[in-house]
C-alpha cells in the first residue's frame, strides 16, 4: 500500500485566494483525519470523519475552514478565502476500525499564504 | 475538554543516554497514550503507546509508564542513538475506539554522538 497520499506538497498562496488540500486514505481505513501543525500551536485536530460522515468539526478555526469526504477513497480541506496566519503544515492521517488504534499519518501539505 | 501538557520542549543527551519525557493530562476519562515521533520534515509516526488498563509497556530501547492516578505518562528511551533525534509527541485519548487525540506541545530530542 502506498500509505496515506496527500496532493499538493507544497503551496504557495496569496491572500484571498481559495486553497484545496486533497487527501487519499490508506485503503479499507474508516476514519480520516485533517491536523495542522504550526510551531504556535502544535499539532491540532481539525476535523475527522468516520465511513465518509464528519464526526467532529469543533477544532475547525472558523467558516473559512470547510471539509468533506465524497467516498471513502477522497476528501478535502477547503480554505476560503486563505490568510496569512493560515500558513502551516496541514497533515492527513487515516485509521482502520477494530482493534488497531494507530493513525498512519500523510507527508503533509507545506502552505503559505502570502 | 482534555489539555496535554508535555515537558521538556528540548532536550540534548549524550549517545547511549538515557532519555525521559514526561506528559500530564487533565481529563481522568482518557484511557489510550500514544507517542509519536516526527523526524524533521516528516511525517508523525507512532512509536509505542499504552491503555489505562495498563501501568507499563516496553519494545526494545523504549518504554512508556502511565500513573493514572497522578494523571502523568512518560516515555524513555535508553542508550539513545543518533537516529533518535527528532521531535517527539505525547498525546491522550478518550473515545471508546480513541479516536479524537489530543497532542502535547512536543520535545526536541537531540542525541549527540
Amino acid at each position: 500500500d502506498a500509505g496515506v497520499i496527500q496532493s499538493p506538497r507544497h503551496e504557495v498562496t496569496e491572500m484571498g485566494q481559495e486553497v484545496t488540500l486533497r487527501c487519499k486514505p490508506i485503503s479499507g481505513h474508516d476514519y480520516l483525519f485533517w491536523y495542522r501543525q504550526t510551531m504556535m500551536r502544535g499539532l491540532e485536530l481539525l476535523i475527522y470523519f468516520n465511513n465518509n460522515v464528519p464526526i467532529d468539526d469543533s477544532g475547525m478555526p472558523e467558516d473559512r475552514f470547510s471539509a468533506k469526504m465524497p467516498n471513502a477513497s477522497f476528501s478535502t480541506l477547503k480554505i476560503q478565502p486563505s490568510e496569512p496566519r493560515d500558513s502551516a503544515v496541514y497533515f492527513c492521517a487515516s485509521k482502520g476500525g477494530g482493534q488497531g488504534h494507530e493513525q498512519y499519518f500523510g507527508p503533509g501539505t507545506r502552505l503559505t499564504v502570502t | 475538554g482534555e489539555n496535554v501538557e508535555q515537558h521538556p520542549s528540548t532536550l540534548s543527551v549524550q549517545e547511549g543516554d538515557s532519555a525521559v519525557i514526561k506528559c500530564t493530562y487533565s481529563d481522568s476519562a482518557s484511557n489510550y497514550f500514544p507517542w509519536y515521533k516526527q523526524e524533521l520534515g516528516k511525517r508523525p509516526q507512532l512509536i509505542i503507546d499504552i491503555r489505562s488498563n495498563v501501568g507499563e509497556k516496553k519494545d526494545q530501547r523504549i518504554a512508556v509508564t502511565l500513573n493514572k492516578t497522578a494523571k502523568h505518562f512518560s516515555l524513555h528511551i535508553t542508550e539513545t542513538q543518533p537516529e533518535d533525534s527528532a521531535v517527539y509527541f505525547c498525546a491522550a485519548s478518550m473515545n471508546t475506539g480513541f479516536q479524537k487525540l489530543v497532542f502535547g506541545t512536543g520535545t526536541r530530542l537531540l542525541v549527540s554522538p
